[in-house]
């Protein structure tokens, strides 16, 4: 079993679908993180919870809509995406927000049709 | 504000010899720095991480970095190569500024190519 799991792995969606990515930590960490990983581009860091809070939306657009119901489960709402959310979207947690690695899980490649 | 700066997009070493990927750092206070491996299709799997411990570094699939803060460097070697080692290389810095979120910030990546 994989410390950080997420789901589905790979995902097609139209523009005007709705779907969502899961990210399921069992390490019992507190700090959870979604990523995304365009082709050419550095790791991009979307949203940063802490202890199921908020603590950071980085200029991310709504279309993308976070949901941390407790410190294991982290999910991200699509709704109206465009081509270019393309990417793979890499869901990490830490143990707390103070510095120590992230453990990452193995990512939901989307595409955007 | 911290930053990372991996000098070389791409590197390319045959089988058995040294690889050395370099990692540049800007932070201001003391770093937390990281390097990870990305395979095809996968996530990002730690390989070796400093925290103001030991300067050198010994990392996993026989990788070691050295912290050098006199050059603000942290470069990853491996002596020798081994096909199993192309990948996609992340050398980040962790953010204990003022915000302290942890997050990490990634330099933009060095994809290794081994030649047989």
């Amino acid at each position: 079993e994989t410390g950080v799991t997420q789901t589905p792995r790979h995902l097609v969606m139209g523009m005007t679908n709705k779907k969502s990515l899961k990210c399921e930590q069992h390490l019992g960490h507190n700090a959870m993180y979604w990523y995304k990983q365009s082709a050419k581009k550095p790791l991009e860091l979307m949203f940063v919870y802490n202890f199921k809070e908020q603590t950071e939306n980085n200029s991310v657009p709504s279309r993308f809509s976070p949901e941390c119901p407790n410190s294991s489960h982290l999910f991200l709402h699509l709704h109206t995406l465009q081509p270019e959310d393309s990417a793979l979207y890499l869901c990490a947690s830490s143990q707390d927000p103070g510095g120590t690695e992230a453990f990452f899980g193995q990512g939901t490649r989307l595409t955007v049709v | 504000a911290q930053s990372v700066t991996q000098l070389g997009s791409h590197v390319s070493v045959s089988e058995g010899a040294l690889v050395l990927l370099r990692c540049n750092y800007s932070s201001s206070v003391p770093p937390y720095l990281f390097w990870y491996v990305q395979y095809p299709n996968q996530g990002l799997q730690l390989l070796l991480k400093y925290t103001s411990a030991a300067t050198l570094v010994k990392g996993i699939n026989g990788f070691e970095a050295e912290f050098k803060k006199s050059e603000t460097s942290f470069h990853l070697t491996k002596p020798s190569a081994h096909m199993s080692d192309a990948a996609e290389y992340f050398c980040a810095v962790s953010d204990r500024g003022s915000s302290n979120t942890g997050k990490l910030i990634f330099g933009q990546g060095t994809t290794l190519q081994v030649k047989p």
